[in-house]
């Protein structure tokens, strides 16, 4: 079966760093996505990753490898507009996206 | 309208009775999808469309139908509501399917309540 694993929840500080992390086991793999969704609205592009290593946008950053099904969104110098959940989603071998159940992260002063 | 857009924002349905979601964009993106979207579950694909005409069945397509007649609008029908689809809809489209990864952008969702 296709499974995507990622922490229910997690605390930060504000200015600190954090790191989601997200396993998928998938028939086939094309690209792995991370997006955004702040409570009540739609989810919001984030990164995309196909080959192994680090891609860097501004503060956040994502890591992919291939060989463990595993794949990381790093949050640097956190800000309150950062609280939101954050879905990993895996496009398979039918170039379908295949959703984890996102990580909600709460922001604390 | 740039992007995609949803109607209604919310809904207050009985069960049995009929509703179709709207859907229209104006990205000229070949591929749209609905998908819904239930707490701890994440996002669930019910039907999508790779192109005009087209459509295909996703994870949970059952009560659900869906029509493709031109590239903008997918709408979404409940033939028969049930509660078990009280949930939150979302709309997406991208480029393309196939031959490399697309981003999928969403629309602003419908909140449906089925009592």
């Amino acid at each position: 079966g296709q499974n995507i694993d990622q922490p229910t929840e997690m605390t930060a500080t504000e200015g600190a760093i954090v790191q989601i992390n997200c396993t998928y086991q998938t028939s086939g793999f094309n690209g792995l996505f991370w997006y955004q969704q702040h409570a009540g609205e739609a989810p919001t592009f984030l990164s995309y990753n196909v080959l192994d290593g680090l891609e860097e946008k501004g503060r956040f950053s994502s890591f992919l490898s291939r060989s463990k099904g595993y794949s990381y969104l790093l949050l640097k110098e956190l800000q309150m507009k950062d609280s939101a959940s954050y879905l990993c989603a895996v496009t398979d071998s039918n170039y379908q996206l295949i959703w984890g159940a996102g990580t909600k992260l709460i922001i604390k002063p | 309208i740039a992007g995609i857009t949803q109607a209604p924002t919310s809904q207050i349905l009985a069960a049995g009775r009929r509703m179709t979601l709207r859907c229209t964009q104006d990205m000229r993106h070949n591929a749209m999808y609905w998908y819904r979207q239930d707490l701890g579950l994440g996002l669930r694909l019910i039907h999508y469309s790779n192109t005009a005409g087209t459509t295909g069945k996703g994870e949970v397509p059952d009560g659900y139908s869906v029509s493709r007649a031109n590239t903008d609008d997918f709408p979404l029908t409940l033939a028969s509501a049930v509660p078990s689809q009280t949930s939150v809809y979302f709309c997406a489209s991208s480029v393309s399917p196939g031959q490399g990864a697309w981003e999928q952008f969403f629309g602003p969702g419908t909140r449906l309540t089925v009592l």
